[in-house]
């Protein structure tokens, strides 16, 4: 079942602007990952956060994780339109599975 | 490294019909392999869990009889949809995990059925 839901569904800026994805799940986590998915293709892992983080980064990425709200952020620094993706949150349950979220279609206009 | 391959990358098939579809793992050892299925614009959604040398684990509302899945070696994982029907189109996407490793998943390119 999904537990994660994110917002929005779907995001249009400019390149060169920031983006701001944001997902909140249901119950307790070990991890929250974003995965990144370009039209009919696969996922890339893009960061994993553990439930004892607060705040990540890894380059123009910055994750954030607030466990108390149950909630996770996906902030994209200077866009290009090259980050023209969706772009999953999954949290980690026991046994190492994953739960997806909705997913945020993102979309960089030149 | 952490590369995983499926293949076929796409396959059209007559309704009735089975299919195979294999996911690899290419440079590593997986004792753990996923499966899910993704409908257009939509999620991923876990249909089951493959563990090496035991049988699959499977999600709620997963038939196992329609959804075959074998894990016969550390570095491949099939999944077999058996007497495909055309709600059966969708996109399926495997993943692995490094055996020993943590909790990052690497995931397949994906396949695409469609059922005529």
């Amino acid at each position: 079942s999904q537990q994660g839901e994110e917002d929005p569904q779907a995001l249009s800026i400019q390149e060169g602007e920031n983006a701001t994805m944001n997902c909140s799940y249901k119950t307790s986590i070990n991890n929250l990952q974003w995965y990144r998915q370009n039209s009919g293709r696969g996922l890339v892992h893009l960061i994993l956060i553990r439930s004892n983080e607060r705040e990540k980064h890894s380059g123009r990425l910055r994750v954030t994780l607030d466990t108390s709200k149950k909630s996770s952020s996906l902030l994209i620094t200077a866009s290009r339109a090259a980050d023209t993706a969706s772009y999953f949150c999954a949290t980690g349950q026991g046994a190492q599975k994953l739960v997806f979220g909705q997913g945020t279609r993102l979309t960089i206009n030149p | 490294g952490a590369v995983v391959s499926q293949h076929p990358s796409r396959v059209i098939c007559k309704s009735g019909t089975s299919v195979k579809i294999e996911c690899r793992s290419l440079d590593f050892q997986a004792t753990t392999m996923f499966w899910y299925r993704q409908f257009p614009k939509q999620s991923l959604m876990l249909m089951a869990t493959s563990n090496e040398g035991s049988k699959a684990t499977y999600e709620q509302g997963v038939e196992k009889d329609k959804f075959l899945i074998n894990h016969a070696s550390l570095t491949l994982s099939t999944l077999t949809v058996t007497s495909a029907h055309p709600e059966d189109s969708s996109f399926y996407i495997c993943s692995a995990i490094v055996a020993g490793g943590r909790d990052e998943q690497f995931f397949g390119p994906g396949t695409r059925l469609t059922v005529l």
